[in-house]
């Protein structure tokens, strides 16, 4: 049984460039929700998609867009990107809209310089 | 709006110790529930418990175990004869219930070290 996935585990990029980072949820689950993990930091929601539309959002900048693709997998999209953007980023799927427990994944390191 | 504190910043115990690790929350609703993460150094956020806000029971599980108690809206969480491999950053969570969906809100987290 296949756990969360992200990939890729490590990037690079410049200010100002675009990044897109994607997660596969636990097989079974239909909801994914993003986080920003800063260092030394707890992680802060971005926002979570179920039945492929964002269904709430966090404290974050319109740069900070998603999708949610049929087979419920997901991507994170930054434009723009500041050095403040360099984080962990992980994805945590859950099955429907209740409150269950989230599986994370091992997260993507994203460097901005 | 919600809020959870872990004041406790980094623990450094030997191993076979006993050790806690605070948890306070703010919110004003009052049908929640709360979390405990572990996240080793390979960063994957790990689910070690959730409890809902109308059950205040203890809860013991091997060596870890969890006192929930609303009137000082804290949820702590207690290793016992702590290990080597019970190093790890540990993070404290609160959800609200009515939501229709689930965002969780994180403490900034204590970083545990257990030495031999």
């Amino acid at each position: 049984d296949a756990g969360v996935t992200q990939s890729p585990t490590h990037l690079i990029k410049t200010r100002g460039q675009q990044v897109t980072l994607r997660c596969s949820p636990k097989s079974g689950h239909d909801t994914v929700s993003w986080y920003q993990q800063a260092l030394g930091q707890g992680p802060q929601f971005i926002f979570q998609y179920y039945e492929e539309e964002e269904r709430q959002r966090g404290n974050f900048p319109d740069r900070f867009s998603g999708h949610q693709f049929p087979n419920y997998s997901s991507e994170l999209n930054v434009n723009a990107l500041l050095l403040g953007d360099s984080a962990l980023y992980l994805c945590a799927s859950s099955l429907g809209q209740g409150v269950y427990e989230q599986y994370f994944g091992p997260g993507t390191r994203l460097t901005v310089t | 709006a919600q809020k959870v504190t872990q004041a406790q910043t980094e623990i450094s115990v030997v191993e076979k110790e006993d050790v806690t690790l605070d948890c306070v929350y703010e919110t004003r609703d009052t049908t929640y529930y709360l979390f405990w993460y572990k996240q080793p150094p390979s960063g994957e956020l790990v689910f070690l418990i959730r409890r809902n806000s109308f059950d205040e029971q203890n809860e013991i599980s091997g060596r870890y175990s969890w006192n929930f108690q609303k009137s000082t809206s804290s949820f702590n969480f207690t290793i016992t004869a702590s290990q080597v491999v019970d190093s790890a950053v540990y993070f404290c969570a609160l959800t609200l219930m009515n939501t229709g969906f689930q965002k969780l809100v994180f403490g900034t987290g204590t970083r545990l070290l257990v030495s031999p």
